[in-house]
């Protein structure tokens, strides 16, 4: 079965430090790979999606992911961060890659507190 | 750029009443999804709806849980009897296209808070 695992549920880091957030998915067929983001008192919002193709991938507010196929990651990364990246922050799948209406799964989430 | 609404944002409800949830989808956009987060635990699915119908649904959507379209761009979960359990963020999401690959945009969610 398709899951998520999120390693870390909170992680505080000083601004204008670099942050990685980890996620390691387990799937039995190829995947698509989502990061999404919640700010305060917002919905969740993408960050960024792998689908296929170059193992980087860019998103908004500068942040990228790797996805590495063999140690079955998609961990998130910025160089610095800024106050208004606090979040929380999750990585999810698509429970079924070529289903019509396939809903996702998801980690439990990481919770990225930047301390000024 | 267009988004998917809910109201309201917060719902306190005695344990036993019937609330209703609302979800304004994104208006070109066909499926449709309701989400749930109890505080401190994942987000889980609850159920997919497409074409005025049930596609799927999770062990958590019970007898309860009810879901519908009424007027073409309202999206609705009712829970028919709240349990102090139901307690959690509930989440609406819509998408466009067909494919896994297609991004599902969330909606701010309702949190319900069972007394």
């Amino acid at each position: 079965a398709q899951s998520v695992t999120q390693l870390d549920s909170q992680v505080p880091v000083f601004e204008e430090a670099p942050v990685e957030l980890r996620c390691n998915y387990s799937s039995s067929v190829s995947v698509y790979l989502f990061w999404y983001v919640q700010y305060p008192n917002q919905g969740l919002q993408l960050l960024l999606k792998y689908l296929s193709g170059s193992t980087l991938v860019k998103g908004i507010n500068g942040f990228e992911a790797e996805f590495n196929k063999s140690q079955t990651s998609f961990h998130l990364r910025k160089p610095s961060v800024h106050i208004s990246d606090t979040a929380e922050y999750f990585c999810a799948l698509p429970l079924a890659r070529n289903s019509g209406n396939t809903p996702l799964v998801f980690g439990k989430g990481t919770r990225l507190s930047v301390i000024a | 750029e267009p988004e998917v609404t809910q109201t309201p944002s917060h719902q306190v409800t005695q344990m036993g009443q019937e609330v209703i949830l609302r979800c304004v989808p994104i208006s070109n956009h066909l499926y449709f999804y309701w989400y749930r987060q109890i505080l401190g635990q994942k987000v889980e699915f609850l159920v997919s709806f497409y074409n005025n119908e049930i596609s799927e649904k999770s062990e958590i959507f019970d007898d309860q849980f009810s879901v519908e379209r009424p007027d073409g761009s309202n999206f609705t979960l009712k829970i028919r009897s709240t349990k102090l359990e139901d307690s959690a963020m509930y989440f609406c999401a819509s998408r466009a296209g067909t494919s896994g690959a297609d991004t599902q945009y969330f909606g701010p969610g309702t949190r319900l808070t069972v007394l």
